[in-house]
């Protein structure tokens, strides 16, 4: 089946900086979306971006299709940023999300 | 506009006991699939719901059932708990069965099996 691998990690950064969060995944895909897991366990839909880029205030997320590749930027990160962000693709027709492993972002005041 | 809801938000079950999680799905949508988290781990889609039928099916034995009502909303049971069920489950809707369309999820329900 087709695999979604997320990098970095883990990720540390200061209450201003920015970050880049990527996403990989091996086959073509018609749906992926970005989530924040908050601590309470609530996905949060950030992006819906099987392809092109979009905005969303200091979040912005860029995929290309062809390339088998998202990426996620965080710009002037503030400490309600910090949490788990999931990205996840679905096949043409299948109806289900597959989820990469997620990457920790902590932001320090 | 109310998003997609779960109960409880909270459960714990003892091994082999039965347990049942509710769903509404988001007003206008009517495909719903369940998912289970393990801790630290990204979600596992266990099936998906529409027309009230099993429509997709992930790796998940048996004992993990569901069904829809006419209504859209949705139960996940899951028979002979074993203390490797304790998870995070997530609902999740959608308009449509597939293609295209973002998924929205709830706020899940935490099983602790003991």
């Amino acid at each position: 089946g087709i695999q979604v691998e997320q990098s970095p990690p883990d990720l540390i950064l200061q209450e201003g900086a920015n970050s880049t969060l990527r996403c990989n995944f091996s086959d073509s895909v018609n749906n992926l979306q970005w989530f924040h897991q908050n601590p309470w366990g609530q996905l949060i839909n950030l992006f819906y971006i099987p392809s092109g880029t979009k905005q969303n205030g200091r979040l912005s997320a860029t995929t290309v299709a062809t390339e088998r590749y998202s990426l996620l930027y965080i710009s002037s990160s503030q400490t309600t940023d910090s949490g788990v962000y999931f990205c996840a693709v679905e096949r043409t027709n299948t109806g289900k999300l597959i989820f990469g492993q997620g990457t920790t972002l902590q932001v320090k005041p | 506009d109310a998003g997609v809801t779960q109960s409880p938000t909270h459960l714990i079950k003892t091994r082999g006991q039965q347990v049942t999680l509710r769903c509404s799905p988001k007003s206008g949508h009517d495909t719903v699939s369940w998912y289970q988290q393990a801790l630290g781990q990204g979600p596992q889609f266990i099936f998906q719901y529409y027309e009230e039928e099993e429509r997709q099916r992930g790796n998940f034995p048996d004992r993990f059932s569901g069904h829809q009502f006419p209504n859209y909303s949705s139960e996940l049971n899951v028979n002979a708990l074993l203390l490797g069920d304790s998870a995070l489950y997530l609902c999740a809707s959608r308009p449509g069965l597939a293609g295209s369309g973002a998924q929205y999820f709830g706020p899940g329900t935490r099983l602790l099996v003991l």
